[in-house]
C-alpha cells in the first residue's frame, strides 16, 4: 500500500457520460497530481493542485476538470466521454520537494 | 516545457546488465527521477538525482550529467522481475511537476 488512495479501481460508463474519480494523497502530503495512461503510452500530466489551489495544467480536455478539497482530498471530473479517454487515470502526491508516490489508479472504459 | 527522450524497448539475459539511457530538455531543471512500471500498475520511485554523478541503490544505479542533458539507470544481475517499462521524468523548478518520458520497456530472458 503506497498510502494514495484512488477509488474506483474500475469505471465501465457509456459515451456522453460523466464520471468523478477520487484520490485521497498520502498523510503529510499537500501536492495532488493527476495523470492519463492510454494503453502503450507515457503519463500524461493533466493537472497539479497544492494544498487546495490549482498550481500547474497539462494538456487537460476541457471536458475535464478537477479541484482539491480542505482534507486535500482530489477528484477528478470527465464529462461527455468518448471512447478515446479510455485510460489508466493516476493520482501521485508528493512533499514539496519530495518524489512522487502514485496511487494503483483507475482504469476506465468508455464503451 | 520538457522534452524528455528514452530508447522504446531493451531486452537482456537474467544475470547480465542494461543501461537505460534517458536525454532531456528543459527549461527549468529541478531533479532527475527514475520509476519503475510493471504493466497495469502504479510507477514506483527506483532513483533521483539532483546534482551530477552517480547515485548507487543496490543493484540499480543511476547517473546524471546536467550540462548535457543526459542521465541513465544501471540495471545490474537483472532477474526475470525485472522485466517491466522505466520512466525517465524530469521536474520542474517552478511547479514541481514531472514530466515522462514514454518510458522503456525491459524484457529480461532466461
Amino acid at each position: 500500500d503506497s498510502g494514495v488512495t484512488q477509488t474506483p479501481k474500475h469505471l465501465i460508463t457509456a459515451t456522453g457520460q460523466r464520471v468523478t474519480l477520487r484520490c485521497s494523497p498520502r498523510s503529510g502530503d499537500l501536492s495532488v497530481y493527476w495523470y492519463q495512461q492510454s494503453l502503450d503510452q507515457g503519463l500524461q500530466f493533466l493537472i497539479q493542485y497544492y494544498n487546495g489551489e490549482e498550481r500547474a495544467k497539462g494538456n487537460i480536455l476541457e471536458r475535464f476538470s478537477a479541484q482539491q478539497f480542505p482534507d486535500l482530498h482530489s477528484e477528478l471530473n470527465l464529462s461527455s466521454l468518448e471512447l478515446g479517454d479510455s485510460a489508466l487515470y493516476f493520482c501521485a502526491s508528493s512533499e514539496t520537494q519530495g518524489h512522487y508516490t502514485f496511487g494503483s489508479g483507475t482504469r476506465l472504459t468508455v464503451v | 516545457g520538457q522534452n524528455i527522450d528514452q530508447p522504446t524497448e531493451m531486452t537482456a539475459t537474467e544475470g547480465a546488465i542494461v543501461q537505460i539511457n534517458c536525454t532531456y530538455q528543459t527549461s527549468g531543471f529541478n531533479g532527475l527521477f527514475w520509476y519503475q512500471q510493471h504493466a497495469g500498475e502504479a510507477p514506483t520511485f527506483l532513483s533521483y538525482n539532483v546534482l551530477d554523478g552517480l547515485e548507487e541503490k543496490g543493484r540499480f544505479s543511476s547517473f546524471l550529467s546536467r550540462s548535457k542533458g543526459y542521465s541513465y539507470l544501471l540495471l545490474k544481475e537483472l532477474q526475470m522481475k525485472d522485466s517491466a517499462s522505466y520512466l525517465c521524468a524530469v521536474r520542474d523548478r517552478y511547479d514541481y511537476k514531472l514530466s515522462f518520458g514514454a518510458g522503456t520497456t525491459v524484457t529480461v530472458r532466461a
